[in-house]
């Protein structure tokens, strides 16, 4: 079975600090991906990688860095958190190239920023 | 315009029956992927079920199967003999293939559904 594990449950950071969210996943996928969840809004997409030390931006990369010097793991980072930054951040790994290409996701990490 | 719409409201089902969770897609590409994951209380998003856009037959597995209409742009997700463990919040994704982005989903707001003993 695919695993992929991120480093916190529940996070609370405060205003103006540097925040790092770690993702790592144990099936060799090629594909790694952060987003974040708000209430109504779904999931939206905030940076993915196709390869190691490759990154492309999503939907709202505003805000956020990204670090993929493993296969395995990918690093979402806030420069500098604010209150806005509050929500469920969801990882999520695929295998890439044809066929279904599945996202599965790790368990979330609820995010407070006071 | 939303690629992935999903407008019903809170859904509640009774035990034991099925219930049909709406989805609707926009998209100008010939190839692409649907998808649903299920979100319990606990946050994890867990794959359900995946239609490609040239499959033949409706997607099936287990309790989950996908009403596919593809001139409609609908792909409905019906689950049989709901169990309380069906609890959840439902997501529909689509995966556009020639977006040059050859992985990247694009998610509804999702559906909330309570099944009642």
């Amino acid at each position: 079975d695919v695993k992929v594990t991120q480093s916190s449950r529940y996070l609370v950071k405060r205003t103006g600090e540097k925040v790092f969210l770690e993702c790592v996943q144990d099936m060799d996928h090629e594909n790694m991906f952060w987003y974040r969840q708000d209430p109504g809004l779904g999931l939206r997409l905030i940076y993915f990688s196709y390869d190691v030390k490759m990154k492309e931006k999503g939907d709202i990369p505003e805000g956020y860095s990204v670090s993929r010097e493993k296969k395995e793991r990918f690093s979402l980072i806030l420069e500098s958190a604010s209150t806005n930054q509050t929500s469920m951040y969801l990882c999520a790994s695929s295998s890439g190239g044809d066929g279904t290409d599945t996202q599965y996701f790790g368990p979330g990490t609820r995010l407070t920023v006071l | 315009a939303q690629k992935i719409t999903q407008t019903q409201p809170g859904m509640f089902v009774q035990e034991k029956e099925a219930v049909t969770l709406d989805c609707t897609y926009d998209t100008s590409d010939p190839s692409y992927g649907l998808f649903w994951y299920k979100q319990p209380s606990s946050g994890e998003m867990i794959f359900l079920i995946y239609q490609g856009s040239y499959d033949q037959q409706n997607a099936t597995e287990g309790r989950y199967s996908l009403n596919f209409q593809k001139a409609r742009k609908s792909a409905n997700l019906v689950i049989s003999a709901s169990q309380l463990g069906d609890s959840a919040m439902y997501f529909c994704a689509m995966r556009e293939v020639d977006t040059g982005a050859n992985s990247k989903l694009t998610f509804g707001k999702g559906i909330t559904l309570s099944v009642r003993p």
